[in-house]
């Protein structure tokens, strides 16, 4: 069983449709990390949250730390949404583990 | 503009052969980090480095090598000795422990044929 299990695998929206993105663990968690990542294969940092929620644009995050479950969320998604993203965890101080992604695909 | 530079983004090596790839940052991170990321899986860690001149093992080090002889810098070379290289690089860097937010590359792609 994975640490880090992310789903839907692979997700395909209308233009504006609400999305949600959900990243469960087994492992005990200071932080969650949630990335995207372009078709190019660049990674950027969404957002890093240890409680509750955080809102960024049309992105918003929420951890709920007891139920080891995370879920990322996109309002009125766009065709530039589509991206790979994936959730990590730390284990220990040095070290992250990933998801393997889930793959958004959003059409005009 | 800070941020990660990696190069080449596309690499191509016969068999046998050492390969290089490059990464340099000028966000004045102390941490680095090297991942491979294959088809259908989660980033894995090779190397990391928490300070200059240090550096740590990652889950799957066997074959791969690195230096910090600099902050800025942390290349990667794939030896010969890596039975299946052929993959997506990423390097990453963050201000300290990995609660931190981390700063990604571009990412190389490397064929070994």
């Amino acid at each position: 069983k994975n640490e880090v299990e992310q789903s839907p695998q692979n997700l395909t929206a209308q233009e504006g449709e609400f999305i949600t993105i959900n990243c469960s663990y087994s492992v005990g968690i200071s932080a969650l990390h949630w990335l995207q990542q372009h078709p190019g294969g660049g990674i950027v940092s969404l957002f890093m949250l240890s409680s509750g929620k955080k809102k960024h644009g049309r992105l918003i995050a929420t951890i709920n730390i007891q139920e080891k479950h995370s879920s990322l969320h996109i309002t009125a998604s766009h065709p530039r949404d589509s991206a790979v993203y994936i959730c990590a965890v730390p284990y220990n101080t040095d070290k992250l583990i990933f998801g393997t992604g889930t793959r958004l695909q959003v059409f005009p | 503009d800070g941020g990660i530079t990696q190069s080449p983004k596309y690499l191509f090596r016969k068999e046998g052969q050492n390969v290089t790839l490059s990464c340099e940052q000028n966000l004045n991170h102390d941490a680095m980090y090297w991942y491979r990321q294959d088809p259908g899986q989660g980033l894995r860690l090779i190397y990391y480095s928490q300070i200059v001149n240090d550096f740590q093992k990652g889950d799957i080090a066997e074959g791969y090598s690195v230096s910090r002889e600099k902050k800025e810098s942390f290349p990667l070379t794939v030896t010969s000795a890596q039975k299946n290289p052929t993959a997506f690089y990423l390097c990453a860097s963050s201000p300290g422990q990995v609660v931190s937010p981390l700063h990604f590359g571009n990412g190389t792609r490397l064929t070994v044929t």
